[in-house]
């Protein structure tokens, strides 16, 4: 079965700087992969998809993600943070095989720093 | 608005009490699921229904019943409601198979006192 590995439940960074979420999977089989971006009270938006075409995925505001298959990895990151990025984020990996079940990692809530 | 509609929003229930979780989605997607999301836990699937008529368990079925009216509508019932089912629930749709994810509902806040 699949599953999903967010290090770090909480990520601060200042305004402009560097944003590196990380995101580790497990998967018997080629996975599709997803971030989700969760603002307060609201529902969970898609921010970008992995589906074995491009390695570099990039996604909405400024956001991208690479697949790295040697690494297990899918880490999600932004050149320069802004205040509206501060969010929860979260990483999400399924096979297309039967139904399509999203598996989620736990979360990563970011906050930003003026 | 093209999307997935919840109701209620928000409800508080005294334990023992049943309610249905209502949802909604004119994509016509094939696909369904119910999602519970509880702090540091991410989000957690309950039932999903891989296509009109069937049903099946998720990761955590337990106290749960669910009906998959027609197409469009996937309701989720708690008979005899619990403090551990306080929670924020998610329904979320998507075509059966691909690469294209899930469309979220905006969720129900359930308090059970």
């Amino acid at each position: 079965a699949q599953s999903v590995t967010q290090l770090g439940s909480h990520v601060s960074v200042s305004e402009g700087a560097l944003v590196l979420l990380r995101c580790n999977y497990s998967s018997s089989v080629p996975p599709y992969l997803f971030w989700y971006v969760q603002y307060p009270n609201q529902g969970l938006q898609l921010l970008l998809k992995y589906t074995s075409a491009a390695t570099l995925v990039k996604g909405i505001n400024g956001f991208e993600a690479e697949f790295k298959k040697s690494e297990t990895s899918f880490h999600l990151t932004k050149p320069s943070a802004h205040m509206s990025d501060a969010a929860e984020y979260f990483c999400a990996v399924t096979i297309i095989q039967g139904a399509q079940k999203l598996v989620f990692g736990q979360g990563t809530r970011l906050t930003i720093n003026p | 608005n093209a999307g997935v509609t919840q109701t209620p929003k928000f409800q508080v229930l005294k334990t023992g009490q049943s309610m249905t979780l209502q949802c909604a989605q004119d994509m016509n997607h094939n696909s369904m699921y119910w999602y519970r999301q509880d702090p540091g836990m991410g989000l957690r699937l309950i039932y999903y229904s891989a296509s009109e008529g069937t049903t099946d368990k998720g990761e955590v079925p337990n106290g749960y019943n669910v009906s998959r009216l027609n197409k469009r509508e996937f309701s989720l019932r708690l008979e005899s409601a619990a403090p551990s089912q306080t929670s924020v629930y998610f329904c979320a749709s998507s075509m059966s198979q691909g690469s294209y994810g899930y469309t979220f509902g905006s969720g129900t806040r359930l308090t059970v006192v």
